[in-house]
This record gives structure tokens, C-alpha cells and sequence, in this order.
């Protein structure tokens, strides 16, 4: 059972806009920043937004992040095919004294 | 360019330890920590700990501070994971990531870059 609570499937159409959500506590995503990972099938994770709402050079503009309270979100606009992973959110959790993670979601492009 | 190179796959029986390296090049390893980071077959992702390359300090999720153990050779600017009393729920892959800046605290940092990932299989 992940600290961070994410659902477990997405999907959306080439083109639209899709929102994947991260559910934490007082503890960890309403003290700390969230950050959230991209892992392509086969592939290591790799940051996609970080500090709540900052894209890594390289990363498109179809990414954005917001928190608000305990919950952050990822929304990703104008999908594409190569847009199928599973995305990951993440925070440092300070009753824990370490990182956690969500559940993560697999987003499929239909 | 920052990167981090992992050794290659482990086969180990119950019981037995496995050691895991992440070569870093492309920046000062000294000046950022080493996270170690696991995803089991289909699930998702396990922080296991952190290290500091230039003290040696580490800081372990409480679910492996029995069994794990992070050092590091600065000569050949390399960080390793031992984890010890190998089960078959360990087998998994295992990632090195390293902290994303020098700029922030832990709390307000990120994982950037990851190695690319070690395969490790216990079985009888």
C-alpha cells in the first residue's frame, strides 16, 4: 500500500488533455514539494516535473504540474501516442524521514 | 553528460547478498547524493535510502535497515548497494538516482538522473 495515493489506470484520445492525480498527507505533499516521473515501457523513470510545477529542459510544454494541499496533479494536453507510460508521483514524507511514492498510473492512448 | 551506469544482472539464492554498483560520470560525484530506488515485477516504485558520497552518511527506509547497506569508492567515483538475507520478494530491479540539484535541501529535491536499472532474481 503506497504512501501516495494515485489511480491505478488513464486513458484519453490523441489530442486530448488528460489529469492524473496524487492523493498524500500533512506529512509529506502539504510540507514538501511533489515530483513526478515518466517511465516508459522497458525503461528507467525519468523526472517530467519537478518542485510541484518546473519542467526539466527538454520536456514539453504539454506537461504541467500544480499542488494544492495534500493532493498534486499532472496534466498532460494535446496526448500523444508516445505519451503511453506509467507516471510516478513522489515526496519526501517528514514523519517517515524518507521518499515515497504513489501507486503510480498507466496512461494508455487510445 | 551526467550519467549513471549500473552493473549487470544477479541470480542469488535465499539467503545470500547481492551488490549492486552505479558508476557516476559527468559531474563531481562528491557533490550529490545517491538514492537507491527498487520496482518489483509489475509493481511500482520502493525508496530504499540515500547515501552522501562525500561523508559516507546514509539514511535507510525502515523496512531495509536490517538487511542494507550503502558505501562508496570515491577513487573510481562509484556508489554500491548491499542488501543481505536475500528473499524471493527482493527480486526486483534496482536503480541508483541520483538528487536532482546542489541547490536544495532533501525534502525540496528530486531524483535526476536514474541508472538504468539492475535486475536482481532470488531464487531456489
Amino acid at each position: 500500500q503506497s504512501v501516495l495515493t494515485q489511480s491505478p489506470s488513464a486513458s484519453g484520445t490523441p489530442g486530448q488533455r488528460v489529469t492524473i492525480s496524487c492523493s498524500g498527507g500533512s506529512s509529506n505533499i502539504g510540507s514538501n514539494y511533489a515530483h513526478w516521473y515518466q517511465q516508459l515501457p522497458g525503461t528507467a523513470p525519468k523526472v517530467l516535473i519537478y518542485r510541484n510545477n518546473e519542467r526539466p529542459s527538454g520536456v514539453p510544454d504539454r506537461f504541467s504540474g500544480s499542488k494544492s494541499g495534500t493532493s498534486a496533479s499532472l496534466a498532460i494536453s494535446g496526448l500523444r501516442s508516445e505519451d503511453e507510460a506509467d507516471y510516478y508521483c513522489a515526496a519526501w514524507d517528514d514523519r517517515l524521514s524518507g521518499w515515497v511514492f504513489g501507486g503510480g498510473t498507466k496512461l494508455t492512448v487510445l | 553528460q551526467v550519467q549513471l551506469v549500473q552493473s549487470g544482472a544477479e541470480v542469488k539464492k535465499p539467503g545470500a547478498s547481492v551488490k549492486v554498483s552505479c558508476k557516476a560520470s559527468g559531474y563531481a560525484f562528491i557533490t550529490y547524493d545517491i538514492n537507491w530506488v527498487r520496482q518489483a515485477p509489475g509493481q511500482g516504485l520502493e525508496w530504499m535510502g540515500w547515501m552522501n558520497p562525500n561523508t559516507g552518511d546514509t539514511g535507510f527506509a525502515q523496512k531495509f535497515q536490517d538487511r542494507v547497506t550503502m558505501t562508496r569508492d570515491t577513487s573510481i567515483n562509484t556508489a554500491y548497494m548491499e542488501l543481505s538475507g536475500l528473499r524471493s520478494e527482493d527480486t526486483a530491479i534496482y536503480y541508483c538516482a541520483r538528487m536532482g540539484s546542489t541547490w536544495y535541501a532533501t525534502g525540496d529535491n528530486w531524483f535526476d538522473p536514474w541508472g538504468q536499472g539492475t535486475l536482481v532474481t532470488v531464487s531456489a
